[in-house]
């Protein structure tokens, strides 16, 4: 079965840059479209991009080219970069697993969530 | 982008069905999977493809799609079910994931 977990600070500074990796445990990155999500206090769910096993990457055009996601076959991690955070980033940040090489399944794996407070 | 609508709230008795629309422009044709988000938790997948039941979503929890409208179904509502629930999709004209806005249910 496999498990996911998401790493990271808690408190980011504004306009810093948001450092998240998910490692992966159980089973291969590969053949997997990997999104991140997160859940900002008092709001949905929102997608905020995905990365494929091959490094290939869709964001959601609502973070302004501010998102940067990649993967480590070698170490089984997948990771988000969101640069130029504000107030409006904090929310808790989800890593998810779609369904093997099909990008239109569900997001069937999740981690346990990671709060990010962006604050001075 | 794509919007999917669905009521903000819900509050029933145990032992009622709750039914949970997911509305959105030219879905017809998409899989429409559902989650139960509890607070602080990771989402917990109960429908997939449209009707399908991962193994460990009880049988009380049922899918439909019909035209532009997914609906999820939860009968015999029980106090463990207080949840928000959200459809998802992917949207394969924009290339991208959609949520919907979420349904809170609330069991009095």
């Amino acid at each position: 079965q496999v498990q996911l977990r998401e790493s990271g600070p808690g408190i980011v500074e504004p306009s810093e840059t948001l450092s998240l990796t998910c490692f992966v445990y159980g089973d291969s990155i590969t053949d997997y479209f990997w999104s991140w999500i997160r859940q900002a206090p008092g709001k949905g769910l929102e997608w905020l991009g995905y990365v494929f096993y091959d490094g290939s990457v869709n964001y959601n055009p609502s973070l302004k080219a501010r998102a940067y996601m990649s993967v480590d076959i070698d170490k089984n991690e997948v990771s988000l970069r969101l640069r130029s955070v504000t107030a409006a980033d904090t929310a808790l940040y989800f890593c998810a697993r779609g369904r093997r090489a099909d990008i239109s399944g569900p997001f069937e794996n999740w981690g346990q969530g990671h709060p990010v407070v962006v604050s001075s | 982008s794509l919007v999917l609508t669905q009521p903000s709230s819900l509050s029933l008795a145990p032992g009622q069905t709750a039914t949970i629309s997911c509305g959105g422009d030219k879905i017809e044709n998409a899989k429409v999977h559902w989650y139960q988000v509890k607070p602080g938790q990771a989402p917990v997948l109960v429908v997939y493809d449209d009707s399908a039941r991962p193994s460990g979503s009880p049988p009380r929890f049922s899918g439909s799609h019909s035209g532009d409208t997914a609906t999820l179904t939860i009968r015999r509502l029980e106090a463990v079910d207080e949840a928000a629930y959200y459809c998802q999709l992917w949207d394969s004209n924009t290339d991208r994931y959609a949520f919907g806005s979420g349904t809170q249910v609330t069991v009095l």
